[in-house]
């Protein structure tokens, strides 16, 4: 559904280690995923996406998991950097164009 | 290609004031979509339009906000007699849409960021 008006959850990680960013999406009829990032007073930007078709989708140190049996989408980045802080959505889209982003998680690396 | 431009970037206004927020898409790009982000929360969908149409408006508050596509130039979101609650930052994307590209990749403009005094 909606993105609502909740206050971000925030996972924080030691640079270096890998994170794991995890995403429950409402409508079952969606057969495209995105992950965007977006950094403080910026917009957002795209990270990667995946398509229903497919479970797993690698890029350059980030990988994008979907489980459609239970609706769930994660983002893995491996070895974090201090430039990956920032809150990251995953993005669905149930429907014609419409992209419908989910609630956001801040990503808070520890030196 | 100087991406999805927004303008103002910062804009003050009293309440019962007009708020007119302007998106310029990237170029080739049929599909304008506009969220809203309070502090510290997600994107909220307000309306997605393609030249001279609303297709999905959904988002939109049924009073006082309004938004257009027209065939030249920017799309404009609109907020009349804006009250203390519209502070927030509007975020455009825009896209070529699924027909062109496949998957509906949205490519966002950096904000526009309203405060109602």
């Amino acid at each position: 559904g909606e993105s609502v008006g909740l206050h971000l959850p925030t996972l924080s990680v030691q640079e270096g280690d890998n994170s794991i960013i995890n995403c429950a999406y409402s409508n079952s009829a969606s057969d495209y995923f995105i992950w965007y990032k977006q950094e403080s007073g910026k917009g957002p930007q795209f990270i990667i996406d995946i398509r229903s078709n497919m479970d797993k989708r690698q890029g350059q140190r980030v990988t994008v998991l979907l489980n459609k049996t239970v609706k769930h989408l994660s983002l893995q980045i491996a070895a974090t950097q201090p430039g990956d802080s920032a809150v990251y959505f995953c993005a669905e889209n149930p429907i014609d164009d419409k992209i419908i982003f989910g609630k956001g998680t801040r990503l808070h690396i520890l030196p | 290609n100087a991406g999805v431009m927004q303008n103002p970037r910062h804009l003050v206004r009293r309440r019962g004031q007009e708020a007119r927020l302007r998106c310029s898409p990237m170029k080739g790009h049929s599909h304008v979509y506009w969220y809203r982000q309070l502090p510290e929360e997600g994107l909220k969908f307000m309306v997605y339009l393609q030249k001279e149409n609303i297709i999905d408006e959904s988002g939109m508050p049924k009073e006082r906000f309004s938004a257009e596509f027209p065939k030249e130039g920017p799309s404009i979101l609109r907020i009349q007699q804006v009250v203390r609650g519209d502070s927030a930052a509007y975020f455009c994307a825009s896209s070529p849409g699924k027909e062109v590209s496949g998957a509906n990749v949205l490519t966002f403009g950096a904000g526009s960021r309203l405060t109602v005094l």
